[in-house]
């Protein structure tokens, strides 16, 4: 079984519907994070947790939020989706490595259409 | 400034050559380096870590790393088609969330 998981891996909707991506792991990480990938623009980091009490922003979060539920889960919020968050969304999960930073490992990914 | 810097590419090497991809970051004090492969459609992979100056291998694949350059790079030696990807390098520093470079291109011709 994956490590990291994400549902749904797929989903379409419409504008001003309100989406939720979910996140599990079950490599017992203490941080977590969301990212969004579009094309010629790299991964974006929307959102991350160290524990589950510390949620902070990353440099895209505005239309977003999360919530960690529990230390394996993770969930982010479209309010109401707009067509230009149209993306691929990366949960990813890391614990304190070499050197006192983190080595950061990938869910499968959610491709959202916004219409 | 973007903190991590990468050449888009394409990057064309052909089979058994050896691919050389590179990246530069801004922030001194940063700990640690990353390099992902990343298949279109699919999640990042780690393929390498490395944390001090010098070179680190690992099969066909090695990491060099030059702190006072700002430098950090990815050999693949006896390059293979399915080497085909984009290769994203990432920088990290304690108490942050790691910071991408765009990735680079590769594609490895038969």
């Amino acid at each position: 079984d994956a490590d990291v998981t994400q549902t749904p891996r797929n989903r379409i909707t419409k504008t001003g519907k309100r989406i939720m991506l979910e996140c599990s792991q079950t490599k017992g990480h203490d941080r977590m994070y969301w990212y969004r990938q579009d094309p010629g623009l790299g991964l974006r980091l929307i959102y991350y947790s160290f524990d589950v009490k510390d949620i902070n922003k990353g440099e895209i979060s505005d239309g977003y939020s999360v919530s960690r539920q529990a230390q394996a889960k993770f969930s982010l919020s479209l309010e109401s989706a707009i067509p230009n968050q149209t993306a691929l969304y990366f949960c990813a999960t890391s614990a304190l490595g070499g050197g006192g930073t983190d080595t950061q490992y990938f869910g499968p990914g959610t491709r959202l259409t916004v219409l | 400034q973007k903190e991590v810097e990468q050449n888009s590419g394409p990057l064309s090497v052909p089979e058994g050559a050896i691919a050389s991809l590179n990246c530069t970051y801004s922030d001194r004090v940063s700990q640690s380096f990353f390099w992902y492969r990343q298949y279109s459609g699919k999640s990042p992979e780690l393929i390498m870590s490395i944390y001090s100056n010098g070179d680190k291998e690992d099969g066909r694949f090695t990491a060099q790393l030059n702190k006072a350059s700002q430098y950090v790079s990815l050999l693949i030696r006896d390059s293979q088609p399915s080497d085909s990807a984009t290769y994203l390098c990432a920088v990290g520093k304690s108490g942050y969330a790691l910071n991408f470079g765009k990735g680079t291109s590769l594609l490895v011709t038969p």
